[in-house]
């Protein structure tokens, strides 16, 4: 079984300022994948990055990266330079399920 | 558009009555994806299907939930006798690949679903 944790429940980040959304994960599998999505307060939740378990290098889709450190099993979200629309929830996923989600409002 | 659709997007409904969503994924996606998100929860998975078969269901899914992907394009989500306790967003994905790992889900808009 896939397993994510998401331990900050809200963040708090002032615009143009770099943030870190954590995530750790638990799996037995040796091929897997980690998502990231966001979903504004209108509902809909939106693709924003993947990472697979054998990528040497770590995801990158314009201001999102992940910070992939597969012997931790952590899959951390850095946003840079974040804007006001960027305030939403945002989830870790695994093929079998998501986190618990973490919060982040961006302050002016 | 041709994005992920999922009809209808409201439904309010009385204890024990029966309710059907539908999800018409993105053309020729083979794999779609039901989950139920509570407020303040991320999704919970529910099942899924490749093309017209169900691989997968979770325990969530009690015997008063069946969903059916007939001829492998949209798919139904049907809950029967409701119970206050199913009032949650009804959210369908679906994901082109066919790769265990690289699944990117692509989500429709929900069905917020208000059990009374």
């Amino acid at each position: 079984a896939q397993k994510i944790t998401q331990t900050q429940p809200g963040m708090f980040v002032q615009e143009k300022e770099a943030v870190t959304l954590d995530c750790t994960y638990d799996t037995s599998d040796q091929s897997y994948g980690l998502f990231w999505y966001k979903q504004p307060s209108s509902g809909e939740m939106i693709f924003l990055i993947y990472q697979g378990s054998y990528d040497e290098q770590n995801a990158t889709e314009g201001r999102y990266s992940l910070n992939f450190q597969k012997a931790r099993k952590s899959a951390n979200l850095v946003i840079s330079a974040s804007q006001l629309g960027d305030s939403a929830m945002y989830f870790c996923a695994m093929r079998e399920g998501f986190g618990t989600g973490t919060s982040l409002t961006v302050i002016p | 558009d041709t994005g992920v659709s999922q009809n209808p997007r409201h439904k309010i409904t009385k204890r024990g009555q029966n309710v059907t969503f539908r999800c018409d994924p993105i053309s020729e996606h083979n794999r779609l994806y039901w989950y139920r998100q509570t407020l303040g929860q991320g999704p919970e998975f529910l099942t899924y299907f490749q093309n017209e078969a169900q691989l997968e269901k979770s325990r969530l899914l009690s015997d008063r939930f069946s969903a059916e992907r007939p001829k492998g394009s949209f798919s139904t989500l049907e809950i029967q006798r409701t119970e206050q306790g199913d009032s949650a967003m009804y959210l369908c994905a679906s994901s082109p690949s066919f790769s265990l790992t690289q699944e990117t889900q692509y989500f429709g808009p929900g069905t917020r679903l208000l059990v009374l």
